[in-house]
């Protein structure tokens, strides 16, 4: 069995301050990790994802994410937020053919 | 361009009505899911389909039904069983069956009046 804990429905930050939005999972098996974010009714589009190798992730709009397999944990970054980044952000976590969503993040960009 | 289409993205319907939301995959991908969005709640597996003709329940099939009658095609049905069908419906697709990346279409959103 597989779950994600999101700790957290909503995140206001200032723009150009640190974001972090943070993700636990529990897995029986060595996990695929993936954060999605999603625009107001539209699907979700894929941020960046880990399947093995390096535990620091890179992906799209400079977010980044590290896996801590100790803290069994996928926590989200981007150093400066920008007003753009409001948006609802899902974490999930898929070991056998199907994924397992979170409940999901709203971030606020304060001007 | 290659991509998922979903029709309608607005649809209401009365109780008791069956409805067909419409998935659409031009990327070739094998595998189809529909999942259920509800505010707070994350998204929810309903149905996915590995391979063309094949398919299975996800955690909340009840009052659902699809299939899977050709590679590009995997159409919902709510049927007049789903007891809150009001929700945001959302098609996926991936290369292979689940470790991989999945591509969303832009959802479609259900209204029973």
């Amino acid at each position: 069995a597989q779950s994600v804990t999101q700790l957290g429905s909503h995140v206001s930050v200032s723009e150009g301050a640190l974001v972090l939005l943070r993700c636990n999972y529990s897995s029986s098996v060595p996990p695929y990790l993936f954060w999605y974010v999603q625009y107001p009714n539209q699907g979700l589009q894929l941020l960046l994802k880990y399947t093995t190798g390096a535990t620091l992730v890179k992906g799209i709009n400079g977010f980044e994410a590290e896996f801590k397999k100790s803290e069994t944990s996928f926590h989200l970054t981007k150093p400066s937020a920008h007003m753009s980044d409001a948006a609802e952000y899902f974490c999930a976590v898929g070991n056998d053919y199907k994924l397992s969503f979170g409940a999901g993040t709203t971030v606020t960009v304060r001007a | 361009d290659g991509g998922i289409t979903q029709s309608p993205k607005y649809l209401f319907r009365k109780e008791g009505q069956n409805v067909t939301l419409s998935c659409e995959q031009n990327l070739n991908h094998d595998a189809m899911y529909w999942y259920r969005q509800d505010p707070g709640q994350g998204l929810r597996l309903i149905y996915y389909s590995q391979i063309v003709n094949d398919f299975q329940k996800g955690d909340i099939a009840e009052g659902y039904s699809v299939s899977r009658e050709k590679k590009e095609s995997f159409p919902l049905t709510v049927t007049s069983a789903q007891k809150n069908p009001t929700a945001f419906y959302l098609c996926a697709s991936s290369i292979r069956p689940n470790t991989g990346e999945l591509f969303f279409g832009e959802g479609s959103r259900l209204t029973v009046l």
